[in-house]
């Protein structure tokens, strides 16, 4: 069974500096993972994610994540943190259910900007 | 631009009275999600459809229901709603619920319980 843990609840960081969110996986087969992000009062949006191929895989907004196996990590990272990139992060897995996969997300990071 | 809407954004019933929330894709996906999202926790699977194949969660009360008439909507009925079901509900979708595949989010619903 897949599982993904977010070592820190909550993350604050003063403005224009580098961040980094956590994130450990469980799993005994192949994994996909992904990192969403989630604006106040709004939906998930996918930040990247990574099936394969090279370990480290840019996305949106100046974020990028490394994976790497050995350590079971997928750990989210930006170099110069802005105002708006306040929101709650989430790290999810891929697992198989039924008729289609689903997604098992992290308990999230809040990560909060200090100007 | 091709997204997942949900009506209303906010819904306010009382306790014990019947709610639908609503989803619609313009996506053309194949597969329909409802998440429930209390403060500051994950988003928890409630059920999904496969294009009409109806899956649900083993530990989904039977107070929720869920209705796809047709590949653009989705419905999500609470059928007596308690305090406890307070919270956001996500409609999600992805092309084909394949491992790799992104799930598209809605924007939420926020549902009240008087």
């Amino acid at each position: 069974a897949q599982s993904v843990t977010q070592l820190d609840s909550q993350v604050p960081v003063f403005e224009e500096a580098p961040v980094e969110l956590r994130c450990n996986y469980s799993s005994s087969v192949s994994v996909y993972l992904f990192w969403y992000v989630q604006y106040p009062n709004q939906g998930l949006q996918l930040l990247l994610k990574y099936l394969s191929g090279s370990t480290l895989v840019k996305g949106i907004n100046g974020f990028e994540a490394e994976f790497n196996k050995s350590q079971t990590s997928f750990h989210l990272r930006k170099p110069s943190v802005h105002i708006s990139d306040t929101a709650e992060y989430f790290c999810a897995v891929s697992g198989y259910y039924s008729s289609a996969s689903k997604i098992i997300f992290g308990s999230g990071t809040r990560l909060s900007i200090r100007p | 631009d091709a997204m997942v809407i949900q009506n209303p954004r906010y819904q306010v019933t009382q306790f014990g009275k019947p709610v639908t929330l609503s989803c619609s894709q313009t996506l053309n996906h194949n597969v329909m999600y409802w998440y429930q999202q209390k403060s500051s926790q994950a988003p928890k699977l409630l059920f999904h459809y496969y294009d009409k194949d109806f899956n649900n969660e083993a530990d989904t009360p039977d107070n929720f229901q869920s209705r796809r008439p047709n590949t653009s909507f989705c419905f999500l009925d609470i059928r007596s709603p308690g305090l406890g079901d307070a919270a956001m509900y996500l409609c999600a979708t992805s092309r084909d619920g394949g491992f790799t595949d992104t799930q598209y989010f809605g924007p939420g619903t926020r549902l009240t319980v008087l």
